[in-house]
């Protein structure tokens, strides 16, 4: 598509229920990032891949939260036992430029998560 | 540690106002600093960058400059209109690992 697409857009959860996010990225983009915003807030980083590997996790908050991308395009960010403090709105971000070292980023709208 | 200071808002303004959203960062090593806008109801966008000191970014009207001795990069625009509304983030991308740090965001509301 012509921008990153992220599903579900809205999700709403009851506590200790697993969850599954979407993000589809820009066609040709090698680097994929993961931040999550709560109201008032500035994105809060997640999780970088580059390629189909990981290349920096160390945002993840703890091991309920996990993220694959097995073919180096779409990713599923995977949340186990979610509590109500994971509510946020979780952000995809594409770049073409390999490494962490650029700010020049393309965001999705977003997919608003509600535990309750 | 690497943090950006942003004017706090809401800011309101009326059409055609001048505008400017003060920031400042703390980072180590020679950020690049990115100036990003979320309209209501959108995803982030990148505004504006600028890679080295004393560079000007500009956009859509807007403008900021990298200034190293005052590690500032205030967001200026002449002349608002009501389509500006949102909310601006500073962002430079710093440390060891050149992640992008990023500030609270500043609202911004013109009234026509």
């Amino acid at each position: 598509g012509a921008g990153v697409s992220q599903t579900p857009s809205n999700k709403v959860t009851e506590k200790g229920k697993y969850v599954e996010l979407r993000c589809d990225p820009i066609s040709g983009h090698t680097a994929l990032y993961w931040y999550r915003q709560s109201l008032g807030q500035g994105p809060e980083f997640l999780i970088y891949f580059q390629g189909t590997g990981a290349a920096d996790d160390s945002g993840l908050p703890n091991d309920r939260f996990f993220a694959v991308r097995p073919e180096g395009s779409v990713s599923t960010l995977k949340i186990q036992r979610t509590e109500r403090g994971d509510s946020a709105v979780y952000l995809c971000a594409s770049s073409s430029r390999p490494g962490l070292n650029t700010g020049e980023l393309f965001f999705g709208e977003g997919s608003r998560l509600t535990v309750l | 540690g690497d943090s950006v200071t942003q004017m706090e808002g809401p800011v309101t303004l009326s059409e055609e106002a001048f505008l400017t959203i003060n920031c400042t960062y703390t980072a180590t090593g020679y950020p690049s600093l990115f100036w990003y806008v979320q309209y209501p109801g959108e995803g982030l966008q990148l505004l504006l960058k600028a890679t080295k000191a004393d560079d000007k970014g500009s956009n859509k009207g807007f403008e900021a400059t990298y200034r190293k001795e005052t590690t500032s990069f205030h967001l200026e625009k002449g002349s608002v209109q009501v389509s500006d509304s949102a909310v601006y983030f500073c962002a430079p991308n710093a440390g060891n690992n050149r992640k992008l740090i990023w500030g609270l965001g500043t609202s911004l509301a013109v009234n026509p």
